[in-house]
């Protein structure tokens, strides 16, 4: 198994430009998360599916967009891109069967807005 | 979620015992306490969990004190590649979907 994985792994935006981030996990989990982490913090849930075609949003949703339209992906969106967006990145995922807690995160997404 | 407290950062040296502990005076009966590591530059890493007995895998072993309000995740011989910030994080079983609560965690450095 690949695992999580993310693309793509870094991407320097101007203010205002829309991408992106793809996510995608092959172990068939049902639940599936956007984090950020800003330099020197922990990391921020953005948004989480509980399974295809259900998404919530978690600490810090403004700014972002997420669909969840199979099991296997995840697409977190950005559609005008701010400096505040400036950071790391993360989509993990873990089975309903098993805890929550044991999440299985990607190789994670450099974002810089200038 | 009960709120976690852990030092900065530590140093350890290369072949001895890391020892990294974690307070956690508020948790409730229910939360078990988990510890996360995340190496420069990539994705945090799941490393053990436990409620009150402690627990042990290959990566390392956990100790909760018998009143739950603080433990110690031991990475019994430490290298150069467990250089890393590692995560307490005290979370009900199952814990709801919505995710998991990251702290600043410890920064240990392990010597040559």
């Amino acid at each position: 198994n690949a695992g999580v994985t993310q693309t793509p792994k870094f991407r320097i935006l101007k203010i205002g430009q829309s991408m992106t981030l793809q996510c995608a996990q092959d172990m068939n989990h049902n639940y599936m998360y956007w984090y950020r982490q800003d330099p020197g913090m922990g990391l921020k849930l953005i948004y989480y599916s509980v399974g295809a075609g259900i998404t919530d949003k978690g600490e810090v949703p403004n700014g972002y967009n997420v669909s969840r339209s199979t099991t296997e992906d995840f697409p977190l969106r950005l559609e005008l891109a701010a400096p505040s967006q400036t950071s790391v990145y993360f989509c993990a995922s873990t089975k309903r069967a098993q805890s929550y807690n044991e999440q299985f995160f990607g190789p994670g997404t450099r974002l810089t807005v200038l | 979620d009960a709120k976690t407290t852990q030092p900065t950062s530590m140093d350890c040296a290369e072949g001895r015992a890391a020892n990294l502990p974690c307070n956690h005076s508020t948790i409730s009966g229910n939360e078990y306490v988990y510890w996360y590591r995340q190496i420069h530059s990539q994705g945090p890493q799941y490393i053990i969990h436990g409620l009150k007995n402690n627990e042990t895998n290959e990566m390392a072993s956990l100790i909760i004190t018998e009143d739950r309000k603080s433990s110690t995740l031991i990475l019994p011989h430490a290298t150069l590649r467990d250089t890393a910030v590692y995560y307490c994080i005290v979370r009900r079983e199952g814990g709801g979907a919505d995710g998991l609560t990251f702290g600043k965690g410890t920064h240990l450095i392990i010597q040559p």
